[in-house]
């Protein structure tokens, strides 16, 4: 079972918008803003599309924006396009002992 | 064009040991942070150890403590996993990951990663 809680899966329709949550505690998401996302494609690396709750690393399209509230971070794709369909992974900042947790992974189905 | 290539994965029986290299080019590697994450066969990600750029400071995941050591040379721009007493649900795609941030701060962010090597823990 993994630590960060996330829906199996999400879907959408071209040019809709879907949010992804990522529900942790205070231990991880509810008390550092170092939630991540990542998209892995079939057979492929995960790539990093959200760090530090919002921010997007270079090159990242700002279609995919991130949130948090509370125990709670979401993944929000907007415009959605057939290429977004993937499966989508939160991590999390859990302290120093356990250092960094991840979810269990959405996959997006783009309709 | 930073560049990440393990190597070392098959299949070895329960109790055994494996050696898993990567690869870096492309960057100062020893200004990194560096991580193995691994995926078990249709299953999420599972951060495994992570180690600094200087390779005076490693971390482990309960899960593999005291079984598995994170190892790097930097004159080799290589970094390592031994794992020994292996078990069947360390069976998994290893990832080798770099840290987004170079020196200290923050080293949980992994913007770029190898294609995995896979480990097979089986009789």
């Amino acid at each position: 079972q993994s630590a960060l809680t996330q829906p199996p899966s999400a879907s959408g329709s071209p040019g809709q918008s879907v949010t992804i949550s990522c529900t942790g505690t205070s231990s991880d998401v509810g008390g550092y803003n170092y939630v991540s996302w990542y998209q892995q494609h079939p057979g492929k690396a995960p790539k990093l599309m959200i760090y530090e709750v919002s921010k997007r690393p270079s090159g990242v399209p700002d279609r995919f924006s991130g949130s948090k509230s509370g125990n709670t971070a979401s993944l929000t794709v907007s415009g959605l396009q057939a290429e977004d369909e993937a499966d989508y992974y939160c991590s999390s900042y859990a302290g120093s002992n356990t250092h960094v947790v991840f979810g269990g992974g959405t996959k997006l189905t783009v309709l | 064009e930073v560049q990440l290539l393990e190597s070392g994965g098959g299949l070895v029986q329960p109790g055994g040991s494996l050696r898993l290299s990567c690869a870096a080019s492309g960057f100062t590697f020893s200004s990194y942070a560096m991580s193995w994450v691994r995926q078990a066969p249709g299953k999420g990600l599972e951060w495994v150890s992570a180690i600094s750029g200087s390779g005076g400071s490693t971390y482990y995941a309960d899960s593999v403590k005291g079984r598995f050591t994170i190892s790097r040379d930097n004159s080799k721009n290589t970094l390592y996993l031994q794992m020994n007493s292996l078990r069947a649900e360390d069976t998994a795609v290893y990832y080798c990951a770099k840290s987004y941030y170079s020196g200290s701060y923050y080293p949980w962010d992994f913007d770029y990663w190898g294609q995995g090597t896979l480990v097979t823990v089986s009789s």
